[in-house]
């Protein structure tokens, strides 16, 4: 149980194009997902994090604009990066939080998609 | 400020071998913390999650141990393979609600014939 998918799992654009990036959590509800960012042989980077039916909550020097997240149900959030450049070419990745029916460390853990790999040329 | 460090950055360590990853932290308070592996191109996956009142636990060759006190966590690896080869990460997450975990920069195991 407590699968995260993500699609695409990888994706190549061209400068100046928008790019969608979904999140799922298969078989448990979210209530709360997560958007990470990770360069190459750097950590997750925390990018913003989102409720369902509310706006995302974003890091500081995170363009809310540049990447649009929307989480309209407990189990889908969505992040589209708007006008891509090559700098934004990066490793992305979501993870999903149990909601409120499940015992405490399912409630508190953060189950990972397998990530997405963006390049933009 | 939260903070996570582990060590050591990186570790090259030959088939059959054991090996043990650091991790100390300054969060608090504390709530518990986990470690996960990923795998080159994939998202990091669950192997041990430990409490405040946890001392030791096991997942297969894996052992993990916390030491609440001086703030310290390993990572034990027990005849190592070669999948075992990935980035090992540690993750502290706070108590008090929901508030934001705290990653550390992870050891880059690599397991050699």
């Amino acid at each position: 149980g407590a699968v995260v998918s993500q699609h695409p799992s990888w994706v190549i654009c061209k400068s100046g194009t928008s790019v969608k990036i979904e999140c799922r959590s298969l078989d448990f509800q979210a209530t709360t997902m997560f958007w990470y960012r990770q360069f190459p042989k750097q950590s997750l980077m925390l990018m913003a994090t989102s409720n369902e039916g509310s706006k995302a909550t974003y890091e500081q020097g995170v363009e809310k604009d540049k990447f649009l997240i929307n989480h309209a149900s407990l189990t889908l959030s969505t992040l589209t990066v708007t006008s891509a450049h090559p700098e934004d070419s990066s490793f992305y990745i979501c993870s999903a939080r149990g909601g409120v029916f499940g015992s405490w460390l399912f409630h508190n853990e953060q189950f990972f998609g397998p990530g997405t790999r963006l390049t933009v040329l | 400020k939260n903070q996570v460090e582990q060590s050591p950055q990186s570790l090259i360590i030959l088939e059959g071998k054991n090996c043990t990853l650091q991790c100390n932290y300054t969060v608090s308070p504390f709530s518990n913390l986990r470690w996960y592996k990923q795998d080159t191109g994939r998202g990091p996956v669950s192997l041990t999650i430990m409490t405040f009142s946890e001392n030791t636990k096991s997942n297969g060759r894996y052992t993990a141990t916390l030491d609440a006190d001086t703030k310290q966590s390993s990572l034990h690896i027990t005849a190592s393979q070669l999948s075992d080869s990935a980035s090992y990460i540690c993750v502290v997450n706070p108590s008090g609600g929901y508030q934001k975990v705290t990653f550390g920069t992870g050891t880059k195991l690599q397991v050699i014939p």
